[in-house]
């Protein structure tokens, strides 16, 4: 069964500090991996995605695959108290359906 | 970027009757749009993949004949809840890609109570 985990958080950092979540995924088939953001009675929205191996940046957001390792994280640095959501971790199922697999997703609070 | 547009946002239904929910892709077209259901505090869960001009294909446990799916054209697709119940008081999410490379994009989301 194609599944992927989330620290269940959830995490509390500091205005300004790095905020780190991160997530394993158990099919090796899944080449691409998507960050989404939820806030509390909202749709997800993008905030990244990554299929290479290594780091990939835009802005404050970094995101890391490690496929040998089957593990995606994403960090946020200088968190914002706006940064407060639930943060998604998706794979795209291998194969003509397309589909993603979320996460449980991780609830991050940013302590002003 | 791309833009999904669901309506209604927010409906209250009796018991019994039954809900239609709408998903366009505003600025494209989507052969393939995708419905999840959310409750309270868990993550999304697929339901079914909407695919324009054939059958929709659902998930495991969920009911076709429940929740019907019409992909009727490249930038529309429906979700009708039929005899609703309370138990079927959810978050419903649709999505759809332009492509992979950009991501799944969702709509706003419809917040189904049914009394």
């Amino acid at each position: 069964q194609k599944e992927v985990e989330q620290n269940s958080g959830p995490l509390s950092v500091p205005e300004g500090a790095i905020a780190s979540l991160n997530c394993t995924y158990s099919d090796r088939g899944s080449q691409s991996f998507f960050w989404y953001r939820q806030y509390s009675g909202k749709s997800p929205e993008l905030i990244m995605f990554i299929y290479s191996n290594g780091d990939k940046e835009d802005g404050r957001f970094t995101a890391q695959l490690n496929k040998a390792s089957q593990y995606v994280s994403l960090l946020i640095r200088d968190s914002q108290p706006s940064d407060s959501a639930t943060y998604l971790c998706a794979g795209l199922n291998p194969g003509s359906a397309r589909q993603l697999t979320f996460g449980s997703g991780t609830q991050l609070t940013v302590l002003p | 970027g791309a833009v999904v547009s669901q309506h209604p946002s927010r409906v209250i239904c009796k018991s019994g009757t039954s809900v239609k929910i709408e998903c366009r892709s505003l600025d494209f077209q989507a052969t393939t749009m995708f419905w999840y259901r959310q409750f309270p505090k868990q993550s999304l869960m697929l339901m079914a993949t909407s695919n324009e001009g054939s059958k929709a294909t659902y998930e495991q446990g969920v009911e076709k004949d429940k929740f019907l799916i019409n992909h009727a054209s490249l930038t529309l697709s429906t979700l009708t809840v039929t005899s609703a119940h309370p138990e079927d008081s959810s978050f419903y999410i649709c999505s759809a890609s332009q492509g992979v490379s950009r991501g799944y994009t969702f709509g706003s989301g419809t917040r189904l109570t049914v009394v």
